[in-house]
């Protein structure tokens, strides 16, 4: 099946500080990729389309100068999360479709973020 | 708008027995997909199965099979002969027109020896 990967796994850092989390597809180009927040014993929620040579978009709710996202290749996607609070540690989680309009999603290993 | 609604937080099996997770969803269109993904204790999402709405057949992957039942939106997954490395958090998903997917709040799956 087709991989994705993310980096780094796990990150702590001090309150104030910003992390970049990075998405790439191995295997694949993916013009598309998908930002998931789950936080402990909840489900994924999405948080922002990254759209590969455009703007991405955000759910409602999301603060997008907080949680930067760039699509710079079709193979890489990032996400930076500015000025980090204690609020926002959780697992991020990455996917992306093998192929445009496919809907089986291949999903990164995911990132630990914890806020002090 | 597109819900995907899990109504059992929690479930246990026997190992070797058979385990039926419940999912029911809502939607109003006619051709489309629904999954299943596992997320064991390494929070590793994968996919278990997945259905197409137009197949009149149940998916079935191995152990792992699927009753879909399309007039009652109801998609529940069934996991025979359960061996402990099942025990995990159980998704039903459902696809967004623009791609993402949408998930159930989950199952969490625990075998007992």
């Amino acid at each position: 099946g087709a991989v994705v990967s993310q980096h780094p796994s796990w990150v702590i850092c001090k309150s104030g500080t910003s992390v970049k989390i990075e998405c790439r597809s191995l295997d694949f180009q993916a013009t598309t990729m998908f930002w998931y927040r789950q936080f402990p014993k909840q489900s994924l929620m999405l948080m922002a389309t990254s759209n590969e040579g455009s703007k991405a978009t955000y759910e409602q709710g999301v603060e997008k100068d907080k949680f930067l996202i760039n699509h710079a290749s079709l193979t890489l996607s990032t996400l930076t999360v500015t000025s980090a609070h204690p609020e926002d540690s959780s697992f991020y989680i990455c996917s992306a479709p093998r192929r445009q309009g496919q809907e089986t999603q291949y999903f990164g290993p995911g990132t630990r973020l914890l806020v002090l | 708008a597109q819900t995907v609604t899990q109504s059992q937080p929690e479930m246990s099996v026997q190992e070797a027995e058979t385990v039926t997770l419940s999912c029911t969803y809502d939607t109003s269109e006619s051709d489309y997909y629904l999954f299943w993904y596992k997320q064991p204790p390494s929070r590793q999402m994968i996919l278990v199965i997945r259905q197409e709405a137009y197949k009149q057949q149940n998916a079935t992957e191995n152990r792992f099979s699927v009753n879909f039942q399309k007039a009652a939106k109801s998609f529940s997954l069934k996991i025979s002969d359960s061996q402990l490395g099942d025990a995990a958090m159980y998704f039903c998903a459902y696809p967004r027109s623009q791609g993402n997917l949408i998930f159930g709040k989950g199952t969490k799956l625990s075998v007992k020896p």
